[in-house]
Parts: C-alpha cells; structure tokens; sequence
C-alpha cells in the first residue's frame, strides 16, 4: 500500500481556478469511486471537502470539485481566494477496509 | 453533528505503548464508522486503523504488527494502541469517523504523541 501521489505545491492568484492531482493505481483510485479530499489549513485538524469522488459536504463551497480519470483524481478550486490557502490532501479506498492518503499539496494564493 | 476528544500521555519511551482515547459526544458510538490517523510534524496523513459500527477493526499493513484499536461502546469512547515505539512514530494522532467508512467527516483536534527517553 503506496502513499498517493499528489503534486507539492500548487499556486494560483485569485479569481483564478487551480488543479490538484492525485495519482494512485488500479487497486485503489482506479478501482473505486471512493477518493475524499480533505483541507487543513496550519495548526487545524483536516476538515472534509470532497467524498465519494465528486460529492460535497453540506455548507463546503461549490468552488470546489472532483473528478476522475483512470487512475488519476482531481480537486478543482474555481474563484480562488486567500482563505483557500492551505494544504490539501486526497484519499483513497484501497479495498479490504484499507485507506490510503496521499501525500498532500499546499496550495499558495499569490 | 458529532465531536470527537482525544486524550492520552503526550511524551511515551522508546519501545513501549502509546495508548490514546477517543470519546465521541453528540452521537452513538455503534451507529458510526472511525478510523485513527496520524501526521508526524512538518508531514502528510497517514491512515492507521478502522473501527466498524458493528466492531469489527482492521489496520494498515504497515502498522498492522504493532496496532489495536478497541471500542468501549459504555463511555462512547474507541481507543488506539500502538507499540514498539520509535521516534519516526512522533506524530499528531487524530481520531475521524462519520456516517460512511469512506470519508472522515468529523475530527478531534488531535494530540500530539511523542517518542522520546
């Protein structure tokens, strides 16, 4: 069971929309359509953003979306703004009551 | 909407247990689906183990020698056990769980568990 991959660092200027990649393999992303998204913001626990791949919480922005492809997710933040800065982290079912996170993106508003 | 409490000794000694508690409020235990989950300082998440609604548990392989989750359904409260510590197991430990096992809804504020002599 391998971490997911997800791009370090991402940035974008506000307004302006951004993408988060997390590439996994057939055993999990690629298999389920179970990949959750989470926002930690420093010194914060993770709060839930996205689940079952594409569905948002009650009360979380429709700025924010998923979507997927293969073996790849992805977490898209239209309308970016300064209080979206944070770390992002996706995770996957990986099959037998297992998760698998990935290693997370901080996202920098310019 | 639930809360979640964790608490437990925050410095533990090489080789030995850390044994942190979740207490849950605002809800039933037994309805709800938990994971623990750790993040060493400056590092991403790492999932460690799930507990059931029905109590049934299981464990990410790489811990998996070494981990026990319980659940005390009489206090509201599921526990984390983890032993043969090393200071790679220093991490902020969180407990999350909400309605489905596939997504972690609700979080503690987590704790800070760390290895040290």
């Amino acid at each position: 069971q391998s971490a997911l991959t997800q791009p370090a660092s991402v940035s974008g200027s506000p307004g302006q929309s951004i993408t988060i990649s997390c590439t996994g393999t057939s055993s999990d992303v690629g298999r389920y359509h179970l990949v959750s998204w989470y926002q930690q913001h420093p010194g914060k626990a993770p709060k839930l953003i996205i689940y079952e791949g594409n569905k948002r919480p009650s009360g979380v922005s429709n700025r924010f979306s998923g979507s997927k492809s293969g073996n790849t997710a992805s977490l898209t933040i239209s309308g970016l703004q300064a209080e979206d800065e944070a770390d992002y982290y996706c995770c996957s079912y990986a099959g037998s009551s297992t998760w698998v996170f990935g290693g997370g993106t901080k996202l920098t508003v310019l | 909407q639930v809360q979640l409490q964790e608490s437990g000794p925050g410095l533990v000694k090489p080789s030995e247990t850390l044994s942190l508690t979740c207490t849950v409020s605002g809800g039933s235990i037994s309805t709800y689906h938990w994971s623990w989950i750790r993040q060493p300082p400056g590092k991403g998440l790492e999932w460690i183990g799930y507990l059931s609604s029905s109590g049934s548990t299981n464990y990410n392989p790489s811990l998996k020698s070494r981990v026990t989750i319980s659940v005390d359904p009489s206090k509201n409260q599921f526990s984390l056990r983890l032993g043969s510590l090393t200071a790679a197991d220093t991490a902020i430990y969180y407990c999350a769980g909400g309605d489905s096992p596939h997504s972690f809804d609700n979080w503690g504020q987590g704790t800070l568990g760390t290895v040290s002599s």
